[in-house]
Formats: C-alpha cells, sequence, structure tokens
C-alpha cells in the first residue's frame, strides 16, 4: 500500500489566517488526490479530488495543488466553519490510503 | 440527492462475523462508473478503506490486503444496497464502519458517505 503522511499533526490558527496543510506519498500518485474534512461525529466530507478539482459546493478558499508525491491543502481566509480535521487520500493504486489527519484548531 | 443508510452499531464477539448492510437512494448499485466502499475509523487505525463492489458488465469486489480472506463485498440489486461481511473479527476491528460512493473511476473522489457504525468487538 501506499503510504500517505500529513504534517503537521495538529494546528493551531486564527480566523482570517492563511493555512496550508502538507501530504506527502510514498510513491508518485501522480493526479490521484482527494481532500477530506471531518467534524466530530460526521463522516468525511469531499473538499478537492484529482489534486486541484473543487467539489461542488465547497468555498472557494480552499484549494489544493501539488503533484507526484508532495501535495498541499490551503485554505486562504480560515473561517470558523473550517476548524476540523482534514485527510489527504491517494486513489493512484488499486487499493486507497488515507494520510494520519492534521486537526486545525483555534 | 444521493443517500446512503446504514444498519444499527451492534455488539460482536470475538472469533464471531461482523454483518453490516447499506441501503442507498438517488442512485443505482448497478452504475458502471462508480463504485461502493466500505471504509472503517478507528483511533489507533485512522482511516482505512476496506474494499469496493462496482458493477462494469459483471460484479467485481476488491479488498484491502488488511482484511482480504476474511472480508466480502455483497451487491443486492433487488434492494440497491450492499453488505459487509467480516469474518473471525478481534477486538482491533473495533471501529465506525461507513459505506461510502466511490466516483475516483470517473475521476472524482469519495463524495456520499453514510452515517457510520460503530461496531465494538468485546464478550
Amino acid at each position: 500500500d501506499i503510504q500517505m503522511t500529513q504534517s503537521p499533526s495538529t494546528l493551531s490558527a486564527s480566523v482570517g489566517d492563511r493555512v496550508t496543510i502538507t501530504c506527502r506519498a510514498g510513491q508518485s500518485i501522480s493526479r490521484g488526490l482527494a481532500w477530506y474534512q471531518q467534524k466530530p461525529g460526521k463522516a468525511p466530507k469531499l473538499l478537492i479530488y484529482q489534486v486541484s478539482r473543487l467539489q461542488s459546493g465547497v468555498p472557494s478558499r480552499f484549494s489544493g495543488s501539488g503533484s507526484g508525491t508532495e501535495f498541499t491543502l490551503t485554505i486562504s481566509s480560515l473561517q470558523p466553519d473550517d476548524f476540523a480535521t482534514y485527510y489527504c487520500q491517494q486513489y493512484n493504486s488499486f487499493s486507497w490510503t488515507f494520510g494520519q489527519g492534521t486537526k486545525v484548531e483555534i | 440527492q444521493v443517500q446512503l443508510q446504514q444498519s444499527r452499531p451492534g455488539l460482536v464477539k470475538p472469533s464471531q462475523t461482523l454483518s453490516l448492510t447499506c441501503a442507498i437512494s438517488g442512485d443505482s448499485i448497478s452504475g458502471n462508473t462508480v463504485a461502493w466502499d466500505w471504509i472503517r475509523q478507528s483511533p489507533s487505525r485512522g482511516l482505512e478503506w476496506l474494499g469496493r463492489t462496482r458493477y462494469r458488465s459483471k460484479w467485481y469486489s476488491e479488498y484491502a490486503v488488511s482484511v482480504k480472506g476474511r472480508i466480502t463485498i455483497t451487491p443486492d440489486t433487488s434492494k440497491n444496497q450492499i453488505s459487509l461481511q467480516l469474518d473471525s473479527v478481534t477486538p482491533e476491528d473495533t471501529a465506525v464502519y461507513y459505506c461510502a460512493r466511490d466516483l475516483v473511476y470517473s475521476g472524482a473522489g469519495i463524495d456520499f458517505w453514510g452515517q457510520g457504525t460503530l461496531v465494538t468487538v468485546s464478550s
């Protein structure tokens, strides 16, 4: 399985901050990368797929970039609703794998 | 709107079989651009993809190496639902289990998820 490593594990930020989360793949995954947001007690929510494509209904303050093995999720101006845990997921190989998560807290 | 409704949470004894169902509305499980996944989440293992079932002229089910040999994912077209069976469970299988619609083969991600079912493995 392709290992996905996120950093940082926890991120403290304030409303209005620009936030960047990094995800590294154990091998090249081309453009097979998605980002999810999860709040306590809820299922993950798809934010971005194919590295940079915004899922319908997701605010434009979310963006993704990267290629090969290194990818980033950026929130341009953090809003109160954005405090949550974020996961990357690769789908380049037969078997999907997720990062361990980045908790964005106040 | 696509909705996935999972069966109720439960307690399963070690060595027994975990069984869950996921009823889908708003989409057909037999669509040839979609797959239907089971994913679980626990504090120790994080989010773990377990497997998928998909229809491409015939049904295919594919599984993660970590559970292969113990897992079966089955479609039921008459009820438009999928099922998960995990055999010989141990306390390590304690987790919240999710079913989800997977559009990866269409180039998108996992866009609709069930509400999650907590399964506890304990004697």
